[in-house]
């Protein structure tokens, strides 16, 4: 499987910034995407980062809150903007391989707090 | 769009014995079921998946088993061990769409 990493592992942020979540994975990946994970929660799905096009977002989550990149096949960002307390959960990239492969990993998370 | 239901919630069972956890989907269609662990503080870990082409899969003390015709699929652990405890979840998909999550079962392993 794909080596993926995250930076920051963690964050505590002040209402009102921005906070840019970074993925990278050793390998091209056909796909990527972006989830959130309340404490004791499932995964939500934000959004699919497309490769040189705009991410296709879920129901309830919008760009200008969640602006993602994905420049190239094994790289993609997601930023927090303006962010307020409800903000704070674990970002999770994830990502899935070679194509007609439905297997699917993910990053270690990014654990954000914000005050 | 695909719903996907799973229980128990939370789940203890005494070490040695067998644990299993269901999950029921709503979309004919999907044809692809993969389980996950995430122990606490830690990322998900895919742990076994099946296709819908076949009924069961094993590997060591975990199984998977699919009913496409009840759109239920459940996740087999047997001689359960301390390790095992964690939260697992299940999902379901068509092809190359989007992954849809269970709500999670928490499980523990009573030593």
């Amino acid at each position: 499987s794909a080596v993926i990493s995250q930076k920051p592992s963690r964050d505590i942020c002040q209402r009102g910034t921005s906070l840019t979540i970074q993925c990278q994975v050793d390998s091209q990946v056909t796909m990527m995407f972006w989830y959130r994970q309340q404490p004791g929660q499932s995964l939500t799905l934000i959004a699919t980062a497309n490769q040189g096009s705009e991410a296709t977002y879920e129901s309830g989550f919008v760009i200008d809150k969640f602006p993602i990149s994905r420049p190239n096949l094994t790289f993609s960002t997601l930023t927090v903007s303006n962010m307020s307390p409800e903000d704070s959960s674990i970002y999770l990239c994830s990502v899935r391989g070679r194509p007609n492969s439905y297997e699917q990993y993910f990053g270690p998370g990014t654990r954000l707090t914000v005050t | 769009g695909e719903n996907v239901e799973q229980h128990p919630s939370t789940l203890s069972v005494q070490e040695g014995d067998s644990a299993v956890i269901k999950c029921t989907y709503s979309d004919s269609a999907s044809n692809y079921f993969p389980w996950y662990k995430q122990e606490l503080g830690k990322r998900p870990q895919l742990i076994i998946d099946i296709r819908s082409n076949v009924g069961e899969k094993k590997d060591q003390r975990i199984a998977v088993t699919l009913n496409k015709t009840a759109k239920h699929f459940s996740l087999h652990i047997t001689e359960t061990q301390p390790e095992d405890s964690a939260v697992y979840f299940c999902a379901a998909t068509f092809g190359n769409e989007k992954l849809t999550f269970g709500t999670g079962t928490r499980l523990t392993i009573i030593p």
